[in-house]
């Protein structure tokens, strides 16, 4: 099975500050079959880019995915209050579809 | 609007099985096309993917629980379920139940609505 590795564990941001989480996996991903999540505490995971760099219906554009291959990034721009979060990556490219272990996104 | 709501015993002893449930609004499995399935996170822990059904019946499991698990779909109640035979301390965890791309579509097989998810603990 693929196995996805996030970097890094913590990232921590000041609110208006631009941050890059990564997300690197075992296995080259086919067709940019890569997702990310976000997830609040106490809630289910929010699904933010599908094929890499497609947003999902209503994620705002401070948002970005890139990548290809084996390694794979999430950029948030002007991070704000809400996005202090977990974000998970996901590859649906080979089965099983597999998780990475998440970088939770504090406050600096 | 499509809503996934899970229900089940939030307390499962060893060995015994697990039985979920997830009932789904909004939509119709049976026509909807698209695959349904459960997914699991252990408390701090990230998540893991457990099995799939789509609308025909047919189901795609993880290997690491496949001899386990059962998924189903009842279309009469518009529900899809979760056994998990042979639980251990290590099955506890948030089980979410998921819909998880059209039919025959590879490009969407990602997870695109969430129940809000049930705690099942394994303790005697």
């Amino acid at each position: 099975e693929i196995v996805l590795t996030q970097s890094p564990g913590t990232l921590s941001l000041s609110p208006g500050e631009r941050g890059t989480l990564f997300c690197r996996a075992s296995q080259y991903v086919n067709n940019r079959f890569l997702a990310w999540y976000q997830q609040k505490p106490g809630q289910a995971p929010r699904l933010l880019i599908y094929g890499a760099s497609n947003r999902a219906t209503g994620i705002p554009a401070r948002f970005s995915g890139s990548g290809s291959g084996t390694d794979f990034s999430l950029t948030i721009n002007r991070v704000e209050p809400e996005d202090f979060a977990v974000y998970h990556c996901q590859q649906y490219g080979d089965p099983p579809w597999t998780f990475g272990q998440g970088t939770k996104v504090d406050i600096k | 609007q499509l809503q996934l709501q899970e229900s089940g015993p939030g307390l499962v002893k060893p060995s015994e099985t697990l039985s979920l449930t997830c009932t789904v609004s909004g939509a119709s499995i049976s026509s909807s096309g698209y695959y349904w399935g459960w997914i699991r996170q252990p408390p701090g822990e990230g998540l893991e993917w457990i099995g799939s059904i789509s609308h025909t019946g047919s189901t795609w499991y993880n290997p690491s629980v496949k001899w386990r698990a059962t998924v189903s779909v009842d279309t009469s109640r518009n529900q899809i379920s979760l056994s998990l035979m042979s639980m251990t301390a290590a099955d506890t965890a948030v089980y979410f139940c998921v819909r998880g791309g059209r039919y025959s579509d590879q490009s969407t097989y990602y997870f695109d609505f969430w129940g809000q998810g049930v705690l099942v603990t394994v303790s005697s």
